[in-house]
């Protein structure tokens, strides 16, 4: 089956640090990666995706380069800030499986410091 | 804002009543989910409605009853719930499920359920 790993928090940072946040997946087929962002009090948005192999996501600063020969979609920001701070969720959506199910890691907590 | 209004934004509700939970999107989107989160996991997939047809229901208790009356509205009904149902519940839709692989979700922000 599809799974996802994302490296354990919570991940704690001053402002203007480099975030990187390691995702790493299994699957059957070619999956779509995405990452998904959680602040308090909201649902999931959704960050950046990619859809096939040395895809490049990138929105607001954040960017994720799909890695098919090291199965990973690691999320990388250059300068972090205090706005940043939030829940960010790696998942991942395959042709194969039943369609409508995505699987998601089990969340990274950040949080930036002024 | 959200494209995805779920209502109500926070529900306390006891063990013997009857509640429903809605969710509203008018992006012309197929497929809408109901997701249930606990604090600090992630969401969990409960049912998928594609083209307003049950399509995935992923072994949940009968407490809890979805309905699509069109492609724009999804609601789950709730009955008899338990005190550890309490969580956040999600909406969500997307293009399509079919094509869900490539086509991210869109989520509500949610409605906080407690079950005293």
């Amino acid at each position: 089956g599809n799974s996802v790993t994302q490296m354990e928090g919570p991940v704690t940072l001053s402002e203007e640090a480099f975030l990187t946040i390691n995702c790493t997946y299994t699957a059957t087929g070619y999956p779509s990666l995405f990452w998904y962002v959680q602040y308090p009090g909201e649902g999931l948005q959704l960050l950046l995706k990619a859809t096939k192999a040395d895809d490049k996501g990138s929105n607001k600063g954040f960017e994720a380069t799909y890695r098919k020969e090291t199965t990973s979609f690691h999320l990388e920001k250059g300068s972090v800030q205090v706005s940043d701070s939030a829940v960010y969720f790696c998942a991942l959506s395959d042709m194969n499986t039943n369609a409508g199910k995505s699987t998601f890691g089990d969340g990274t907590t950040l949080t930036v410091k002024p | 804002d959200t494209e995805v209004t779920q209502t109500p934004k926070h529900l306390v509700m006891g063990m013997t009543n009857k509640k429903s939970l809605k969710c509203e999107q008018h992006m012309g989107h197929r497929a809408m989910y109901w997701y249930k989160q606990k604090a600090k996991k992630p969401p969990e997939l409960m049912f998928v409605y594609s083209y307003e047809k049950l399509s995935i229901n992923e072994s949940v208790p009968s407490r809890f009853s979805p309905e699509c009356p069109n492609s724009s509205l999804l609601n789950l009904h709730l009955h008899a719930l338990q005190p550890e149902d309490s969580a956040l519940y999600l909406c969500a839709s997307s293009q399509d499920a079919s094509s869900s692989y490539n086509s991210p979700l869109h989520f509500g922000n949610g409605t906080r359920l407690t079950v005293t």
